[in-house]
């Protein structure tokens, strides 16, 4: 069965340095997406992106953060100057299209910022 | 603002109890209400949507607008039900997922 998948697993960064997250929906889907989930707390939008631009951001997507989708599979997340509050799960989704509403999520790649 | 309330963080029961996960949402238009599963170390996925009216792992889940609720009903909790649970609302369509604060569930032999 096609699954979303997320590299790497665990990223330890220190504080200021730029991270790229990366992951590999599922081939002939659509519609992208980052989620992040600080621990204990919810699983929170931060952006959705469809034929190669942002659709929606939220206010946690600021100037820090970027996407892309360089070469039709991959679809990357990058932090350009992580903080300390940066440190979470992150998880990439993926869809079909937009009747289809099921979403399809990676495993996640916990961050921790140091 | 779209907002999903699940008020328990944590519920436990017996083997072949009764379970119900609450859901409540906020949210003026017509919303796509969905449940999402994860088990220990394993992604989130998807286990039902109101609008399939479906019933998954003998889970079902009713939407009920006037008292904007969609709570998770499953009558004989079975051991291999324990995993953290979330309620979702959508937009409809490719719209973004609004997560609740999730549920984790964990049922005892």
């Amino acid at each position: 069965e096609p699954e979303v998948t997320q590299t790497p697993s665990h990223q330890v960064t220190q504080m200021g340095q730029e991270v790229i997250l990366r992951c590999v929906p599922i081939s002939n889907h659509l519609y992208f997406y980052w989620y992040r989930q600080i621990l204990g707390q919810k699983v929170e939008f931060l952006v959705s992106f469809y034929n190669n631009e942002i659709s929606e951001k939220s206010e946690i997507f600021d100037d820090q953060f970027s996407v892309e989708r360089p070469d039709g599979s991959n679809f990357t997340l990058k932090i350009r100057s992580t903080k300390l509050e940066d440190s979470a799960m992150y998880f990439c989704a993926s869809r079909a299209g937009q009747l289809n509403t099921e979403a399809f999520f990676g495993q996640g790649t916990r961050l921790t910022v140091v | 603002a779209q907002r999903v309330t699940q008020p328990e963080k944590l519920l436990s029961v017996f083997k072949g109890a009764p379970v119900e996960l609450k859901c409540n949402y906020s949210y003026s238009g017509s919303p796509e209400l969905f449940w999402y599963v994860q088990y220990s170390r394993q992604r989130l996925q998807l286990l039902l949507r109101h609008i399939s009216r479906e019933s998954i792992k003998g889970f079902t889940a009713d939407l009920n607008k006037g008292e904007t609720s969609f709570h998770l009903k499953k009558p004989f909790a079975q051991e291999e039900d324990s995993a953290m649970y979330y309620c979702a609302l959508s937009k409809g369509g490719s719209e973004k997922l609004v997560f609740g604060k999730g549920t984790k569930l964990t049922v005892n032999p």
